[in-house]
């Protein structure tokens, strides 16, 4: 167990929907990154928050949005679904701001996400 | 853009060596890092490297050398419990300063009696 808890587990919704994933980073971390991983596209970096600022950004699409919340928690939010977007989401959290990969990343469970 | 290639296939005895290897192409690179993912896990960070040469952690050991463009996972005395996904990512500089990392294709590895 690596601390990163993220709800839900699993999610089903039809096309042209909205869900919102979600994701508590272990304590004491204050940076959280989202991650999508599919069959097709391999693990993919979408974005990074550092203490409720967004410090990075990855390959992520204009329908997706993230924020950071002050009690550190943090939420994706995935619009207008299409097919593509079945996939898992994972969430991970570090201490460090800057991203620096000595600074070791621990990974959530995932939200596996289909989309129908 | 940023690109890493590894075979995606790997299949070794158990207790043996077994090598993983990384090629990439990117920009503004910082360093290389390899996670494990077990079937249906979380990737699991194993180790990182910033400079040339060899880490060593345990059984693991990675290897990278920036001139080549070339990075490798090294496992040792394999055990079954490897049997798992292992992604190279590589770590560019953003214009912040801050790193948005590329994760490579991913090697499956099936370690067998």
């Amino acid at each position: 167990d690596s601390g990163v808890t993220q709800t839900p587990k699993h999610l089903i919704t039809a096309t042209g929907q909205r869900v919102t994933l979600r994701c508590s980073p272990r304590s004491g971390d204050l940076s959280v990154y989202w991650y999508q991983q599919s069959l097709d596209q391999g693990l993919q970096f979408l974005i990074h928050y550092y203490n409720g600022e967004e410090r990075a950004k990855g390959n992520i699409l204009e329908r997706f949005s993230a924020q950071q919340f002050p009690d550190l928690h943090s939420e994706l939010n995935l619009s207008s679904l299409e097919l593509g977007d079945s996939a898992l989401y994972f969430c991970a959290s570090s201490v460090d701001p800057s991203g620096d990969p000595t600074d070791t990343q621990y990974f959530g469970p995932g939200t596996r996400l289909t989309v129908l | 853009g940023q690109s890493l290639e590894q075979p995606s296939e790997v299949t070794a005895v158990e207790g043996a060596i077994v090598q993983i290897n990384c090629t990439y192409q990117t920009s503004g690179f910082y360093g290389l890092s390899w996670y494990q993912q077990h079937d249906g896990g979380a990737p699991t960070f194993l180790s990182y490297n910033a400079l040339d040469g060899l880490e060593e952690t345990g059984r693991f050991s990675s290897f990278l050398s920036r001139s080549d463009s070339y990075g490798y996972l090294l496992l040792q005395e394999l055990q079954m419990k490897d049997s798992a996904s292992y992604f190279c990512a590589a770590h560019p500089m953003n214009s912040g300063g801050y790193q948005k990392v590329t994760f490579g294709t991913g090697t499956k590895l099936q370690v067998i009696p």
